[in-house]
C-alpha cells in the first residue's frame, strides 16, 4: 500500500529553470495539497484541490502552478525557479474534510535552487 | 486569520522523563485541533486530534486536551522513549479544506 508517492526525492535547479513535482495517491482520496516546509517556518500551504477538477490558492502560491490531472495525481510546477523556492515540498491527501479525516503525507521532495 | 503558536525547541529529555509541548491557537469559531509527528526523513503523520472543547485526544501514550477557555492544546506524555524523537506539529482546522500548522517543536530523547 504505497499511500502518497512523490517524485523526485531530490532536485537541484539553477535559477530560472523550470520543473514539475509529481504526486500520486492510491487511497481514492478526494482532496490533495501541496505544502512547503522551511526551517523555523513550519508548513505553509501552497495550493490545494478540494476535489477533482478544482484548485485553490493557499498561503504562499506565488511562483507556482498546479494541475489536478485526475483523482489520483496532483502536480506542482515551478515555471522559473528562484533561490527563495529552496525548500522541502510535501504533497498530502485526505478523504474528505480535513477536520474529519487525517492528512496523509508523502515523504517529500528536497529542492535546492542555486 | 487563524494561527498556531508552539513552544520553540529543541526539547531535550532523558528516556522515561515527562513531556509537555505547549500549543496555543487563535481562530474564529470552533476549530478542530490536531497533533502531527514527523520522524526523520519522512512526511508528517497524524498523532491525535480533538474536535470540540474538553475532548481529549490520545494515541501511543500521548494525550492532549482541547481547552477552549485558554485556547490551548498541549501535548503530554508521561514517559518518553528514544523512539519518540521527532518533530511535533500542532495544527488547527477552521474550515472545510485546509489545516494551519504551527512551526514545529523538535524532541530529542537520549538513553
Amino acid at each position: 500500500n504505497a499511500g502518497v508517492t512523490q517524485t523526485p526525492k531530490f532536485q537541484v535547479l539553477k535559477t530560472g529553470q523550470s520543473m514539475t513535482l509529481q504526486c500520486a495517491q492510491d487511497m481514492n482520496h478526494n482532496s490533495m495539497y501541496w505544502y512547503r516546509q522551511d526551517p523555523g517556518m513550519g508548513l505553509r500551504l501552497i495550493y490545494y484541490s478540494a476535489s477533482e477538477g478544482t484548485t485553490d490558492k493557499g498561503e504562499v502560491p506565488n511562483g507556482y502552478n498546479v494541475s489536478r490531472l485526475n483523482k489520483r495525481e496532483f502536480s506542482l510546477r515551478l515555471e522559473s525557479a528562484a533561490p527563495s523556492q529552496t525548500s522541502v515540498y510535501f504533497c498530502a491527501s485526505s478523504e474528505r474534510r480535513v477536520d474529519n479525516s487525517p492528512l496523509h503525507f508523502g515523504n517529500g521532495t528536497r529542492l535546492t535552487v542555486t | 486569520g487563524d494561527s498556531v503558536t508552539q513552544m520553540e525547541g529543541p526539547v531535550t529529555l532523558s528516556e522515561e522523563a515527562c513531556l509537555t509541548i505547549n500549543c496555543t491557537y487563535t481562530a474564529t469559531g470552533y476549530p478542530s485541533l490536531f497533533w502531527y509527528v514527523q520522524y526523520p526523513g519522512e512526511g508528517l503523520q497524524l498523532l491525535l486530534k480533538a474536535t470540540k472543547a474538553d475532548d481529549k485526544g490520545s494515541n501511543k501514550g500521548f494525550e492532549a486536551t482541547y481547552r477552549k477557555e485558554t485556547t490551548s492544546f498541549h501535548l503530554e506524555k508521561g514517559s518518553v522513549q528514544v523512539s519518540d524523537s521527532a518533530v511535533y506539529f500542532c495544527a488547527l482546522s477552521g474550515g472545510y479544506s485546509t489545516l494551519t500548522f504551527g512551526k514545529g517543536t523538535m524532541l530529542l530523547v537520549s538513553p
